[in-house]
């Protein structure tokens, strides 16, 4: 089993729409959780920080649910510029080190 | 600009041949890591460092080696280079406290071809 396991996708979705996808993780001693965006051939960025309690920022809301090791990200009003593909972090044993996952691939139709 | 940059972007070079992958970061950043990715798999620790001259071995250092004389700069080396080796390669860089728990700014990319 994969450390950090996602649905590679793509989900093909309207704009509009409401979209959310789950990564799973196996390390349960993991503390912290990110995740990051990547656009077709960029670097990644940090779209959100995961916490405990759950976190919104604008129509972006991610929450983590230890009992069953897994974080999801919600897309509510889904925009065209929301394609992309979406990576969960997930800090490794070591809190210098990060296990990433191979990131689900999001495309938003007009 | 707060940046990375790496240079070259994009390389293709034979088996055997010796090359060096720059990354330089102009945010006076402590932490500094290499990463791979490839198709299907997540990004994949090289090496990392802390701080100037204290570098360790991230997941898949094989095959690589890295230096960190001066804080801004981070090269990857590559002494000899294989095919399996081909893959795109991010830089990246954030502040100390957390480490890689901060939020890590990454290269451009350099996406290396070896024939």
């Amino acid at each position: 089993r994969k450390e950090v396991e996602q649905d590679p996708g793509p989900f093909n979705v309207p704009e509009g729409a409401t979209v959310a996808f789950n990564c799973t993780y196996s390390n349960s001693a993991s503390q912290s959780f990110f995740w990051y965006r990547q656009d077709c051939r960029k670097e990644p960025k940090l779209l959100m920080s995961v916490y405990s309690s759950g976190n919104e920022d604008g129509r972006f809301t991610a929450q983590l649910n230890r009992a069953s090791q897994y974080i999801s990200l919600l897309i509510r009003d889904s925009k065209l510029s929301d394609s992309a593909t979406y990576l969960c972090v997930v800090n490794s044993h070591s809190n210098y080190q990060l296990i990433w996952g191979a990131g689900t691939k999001l495309i938003i139709k007009p | 600009e707060a940046q990375v940059t790496q240079n070259p972007r994009y390389l293709i070079t034979v088996t055997g041949k010796k090359l060096t992958v720059t990354c330089s970061q102009n945010m006076n950043h402590e932490y500094m890591s290499w990463y791979r990715q490839d198709p299907g798999l997540g990004l994949r620790q090289i090496y990392y460092s802390m701080n100037v001259e204290v570098t360790d071995k991230g997941d898949v250092p094989e095959g690589y080696k890295v230096s960190r004389k001066e804080k801004r700069n981070f090269p990857l080396i590559l002494e000899s280079p294989s095919p399996n080796q081909t893959s795109l390669y991010f830089c990246a860089s954030s502040t100390t406290s957390g480490g890689p728990l901060n939020e890590q700014f990454f290269g451009p990319g350099t996406r290396l071809t070896v024939l």
